[in-house]
């Protein structure tokens, strides 16, 4: 059964360096997120991406955080600048939700994000 | 901001026993409600998505109904065994393609 994957499985990063977290989504999927959970807190919504666009952001989702499909298999997102409370682990997601018909999302295994 | 909410947050049963718990959203700008899986160290599998007022769905043991009207959809194990111990998220989705997960309710069956 097709996945989403997600790369690294951990990544540990000095506070102020930039990351970049990438995703596969499966691959005739049209929708793309992306999720963050702190440890101990709930699953956050971050933005959703479809049409090579940003089609919905939470406050979250400042200027730090960016998201680009840099070729027809990757989705990444970038954080600028990284403080100590990004640590969290990021959750890819992808769904073949069309207008009209909503499908499930189909989640990676996360990335570990630990801001030193 | 969206409040979606699960209740309760933990429950321990028996294997064998039943049990449900809720989970409730706006009743506007209703686009469809997901029920997850995740399993400690896994990442979310889906269970459900739910898009009618008066949905029901079945997998198995597991069933869920919804109300978009007033808002809520419960979700039912029948004779819970202990590899359905995990926590089991619900996500509403407005019409904008925005997902708002609630907390989650942890399943602990034991044997």
């Amino acid at each position: 059964e097709p996945e989403v994957t997600q790369t690294p499985s951990h990544q540990v990063t000095q506070m102020g360096q930039e990351v970049i977290l990438r995703c596969v989504p499966i691959s005739n999927h049209l929708y793309f997120y992306w999720y963050r959970q702190i440890l101990g807190q709930k699953v956050e919504f971050l933005v959703s991406f479809y049409n090579n666009e940003i089609s919905e952001k939470s406050e979250i989702f400042d200027d730090q955080f960016s998201v680009e499909r840099p070729d027809g298999s990757n989705f990444t997102l970038k954080i600028r600048s990284t403080k100590l409370e990004d640590s969290a682990m990021y959750f890819c997601a992808s769904s073949g939700r069309a207008t009209g018909v909503s499908q499930p999302q189909h989640f990676g295994d996360g990335t570990r994000l630990s801001i030193l | 901001i969206l409040n979606v909410e699960q209740s309760p947050q933990s429950l321990h049963v028996q294997e064998g026993d039943s049990t449900n718990f809720t989970c409730s959203f706006p009743s506007s700008n209703f686009y469809a409600l997901h029920w997850y899986r995740w399993e400690t160290a896994k990442s979310p599998e889906a269970l459900f998505v739910m898009t009618l007022n008066g949905d029901e769905k079945k997998k198995g043991r597991i069933s869920a109904t919804l109300n978009t009207k007033e808002g809520y959809s419960y979700l039912y194990i029948k004779g819970s065994q202990p590899e359905d111990s995990a926590t089991y998220l619900c996500a509403f989705d407005t019409n904008a393609g925005k997902s708002t997960f609630g907390d989650g309710t942890t399943l602990t069956v034991k044997p």
